[in-house]
Parts: C-alpha cells; structure tokens; sequence
C-alpha cells in the first residue's frame, strides 16, 4: 500500500493563480482532511471529509475548496492565491467516521505564492 | 473555546528522561493523542489516551488526566534520532485538533 499520496510535492504560484492540491489514500478511509502547518503555528485543520460527497469546514477554510467525489481522493483547491497561503500542506486520513484518534498524513506539499 | 498549550521547545541531553506537558480546552472531549514529526515531514502518530493514567510503548509513555484536562508525553532513554517536533492533539466533533507543537532537541 502506497498510503496517503500527495501531489505536487513542491509548487511555485504568482498571486491570484489557481491551483489544486492532489490527495489520494489507498486504505480505503473514510475520513480525509487538509492541514496546513507554519512556523510555530503547529498543524492548522482546513477541510475534512467523513465520507464520499460529504465536507465540512476546519478551523482555517476561508480561501479553499475541497470535494469528495469518491472515497480515494480528496483534493484540495486553491482558488485564487495570496502570499497568506505561502505553506505547508498535509493530507491526513483516518479508518474510522468518528474515532480520528490515529491520522495517516502525506509527505506534504510546500507552496509558495509570491 | 477550544485549544491545546504545549511548550514550544525542550532540550535534553542522550540518555535522559524528558517529559512534554500538554494542557488543553474543549467543551467535549474522547481522547488525547500525540504525533512527532522530522524535520517538517510526515507527522507520525505515537500514542492515544482515552482513560486516566498512564499508556506505555516501549521508550515512550504517555499520560492523561481527564479532571485536570492535562496530558504529557514522557520519552526515555532519550537518542539523538528522537530530536523532532511533538504534537499533542484531541478529537473535536468529527476533527483532530493540533496544538502547536514542542520542539525536542537532544544533545550527545
């Protein structure tokens, strides 16, 4: 099993492109989520899913979207980039809908907007 | 509202004990968990307490007090390779919640 696969591992953005953030678990999770981590900020939730066609908001949403259209993949999309969004971004995943004691993360994906 | 606090960094020497506190807030909680994480890469899970006391695995124990809303990580025989960041983090709703992450530095 590959795990939780993130694509591009590395991006450079200008400010007001888009773009999409690539998540793909092979686990068969029901839950994914979105964190992005900076400096001394720790792990910041964006989006998660519990479920196919099912999302909900974390703590930092304003800026992406998310969609869950099957159980493997989970992307993320940047609608129009601002140097705030210059970060790392970890794709998790978890067995269970309800019990998210123990996520799987991604390699991370680091974005700079410029 | 809910949050964690985590000391931002500790220092220990090879062969110590270190122990990593974590305090935390939330209106319902189920449990709380740590991560560690090398070097700004995948961050992986380490331990999960649900219930008081104390959850032992191999070199690392961790720690809940649910009546105190207070948790620690304690690593022993410390080894150079165990320098990186720790996270505690606890379930909120449908969602893991990260605190900010103590940078553990060990030194020969």
């Amino acid at each position: 099993n590959a795990g939780v696969t993130q694509t591009p591992k590395f991006q450079v953005l200008k400010t007001g492109q888009s773009m999409t953030l690539q998540c793909a678990q092979d686990m068969n999770h029901e839950y994914m989520s979105w964190y992005r981590q900076d400096p001394g900020m720790g792990l910041r939730l964006i989006h998660y899913s519990v479920g196919a066609g099912i999302t909900d908001q974390g703590e930092v949403p304003n800026g992406y979207n998310v969609s869950r259209s099957t159980t493997e993949d989970f992307p993320l999309r940047l609608l129009s980039a601002a140097p705030s969004q210059t970060s790392v971004y970890f794709c998790a995943s978890s067995r269970g809908t309800s019990d998210h004691r123990e996520l799987f993360f991604g390699e991370g994906s680091r974005l700079t907007v410029l | 509202g809910q949050s964690l606090e985590q000391p931002s960094e500790v220092t220990a020497v090879e062969g110590a004990i270190v122990q990593i506190n974590c305090t935390y807030q939330t209106s319902g909680f189920y449990g709380l968990s740590w991560y560690q994480q090398h070097d700004g890469g995948a961050p992986t899970f380490l331990s999960y307490n649900a219930l008081d006391g104390l959850e032992e695995t191999g070199r690392f124990s961790s720690f809940l007090s649910r009546s105190d809303s207070y948790g620690y990580l304690l690593l022993q025989e410390l080894q150079m390779k165990d320098s990186a960041s720790y996270f505690c983090a606890f379930q909120a709703g449908t969602a893991l919640i990260f605190g900010k992450g103590t940078t553990l530095s060990v030194s020969s």
